[in-house]
């Protein structure tokens, strides 16, 4: 299995919901990477996990909350988001860290109104 | 200035063109990605360069590391070849990718 998985492929949430975001991977991966896409823009990174434990977080608002259960399933919590959060929310994941290939899933399109 | 540049921003080329994209950069590197996006989002790595050239099927990626810069060959192109070519790096000194602003291939038949 070389797949990194996403769900919901398409989600659209009011600003007062709470929704969540999933990744998964069984490919053994030690680190795992959200991303943020605005269209026509390279990914930002918001959040990185190594060996399940938060090594990177770029400043990201609290209403945007990662979680990493366990080496395979990574989470994104999403509360009181705003409009202009509305974008392509991608996962990867990379054996040990950057410098090794990342494997990116095919992203959640989220839409805030 | 950018610390990963990419030129062109836009190419559009004929079926079974010769088609290049370039990448400078202006860091110590690690290591130096090209990805591809296609519309609708997946992104796909296609190689990681250190040192050298590599060749998958159509494709061929260089790097000089001494004049800190890379280029990304398509032989043959083909109108599924269209999508975004995005050039990233991992620096030397972080854990993450630093990525250019990605150039737009539109291949016509």
């Amino acid at each position: 299995d070389t797949e990194v998985t996403q769900t919901p492929k398409h989600l659209v949430m009011g600003m007062t919901n709470k929704k969540s975001l999933k990744c998964e991977q069984h490919m053994g991966h030690r680190a795992m990477y959200w991303y943020k896409q605005k269209a026509k823009k390279p990914p930002e990174l918001m959040f990185v996990y190594s060996y399940e434990k938060l090594s990177i977080n770029e400043s990201v608002p609290s209403r945007f909350s990662p979680e990493c259960p366990n080496s395979s399933l990574l989470n994104l919590h999403l509360h009181a988001l705003q409009p202009e959060d509305s974008a392509l929310y991608l996962c990867a994941s990379s054996p040990w860290g950057s410098t090794d290939t990342q494997y990116f899933g095919p992203g959640t399109r989220l839409t805030v109104l | 200035k950018n610390e990963v540049e990419q030129s062109p921003q836009n190419l559009t080329a004929q079926e079974g063109e010769f088609i290049t994209i370039n990448c400078s950069y202006s860091v110590g590197i690690s290591a130096l990605h090209w990805l591809q996006q296609h519309p609708g989002g997946g992104i796909v790595s296609l190689f990681m360069l250190s040192s050298g050239k590599k060749k998958h099927g159509r494709l061929i990626a260089t790097i000089n590391i001494q004049e800190k810069h890379s280029s990304l060959h398509i032989t043959a192109s083909h109108p599924r070849d269209s999508a975004v070519y995005i050039c990233a790096v991992s620096s030397t000194s972080g854990s993450r990718l630093t990525f250019g602003e990605g150039t737009q291939l539109t291949v016509n038949p």
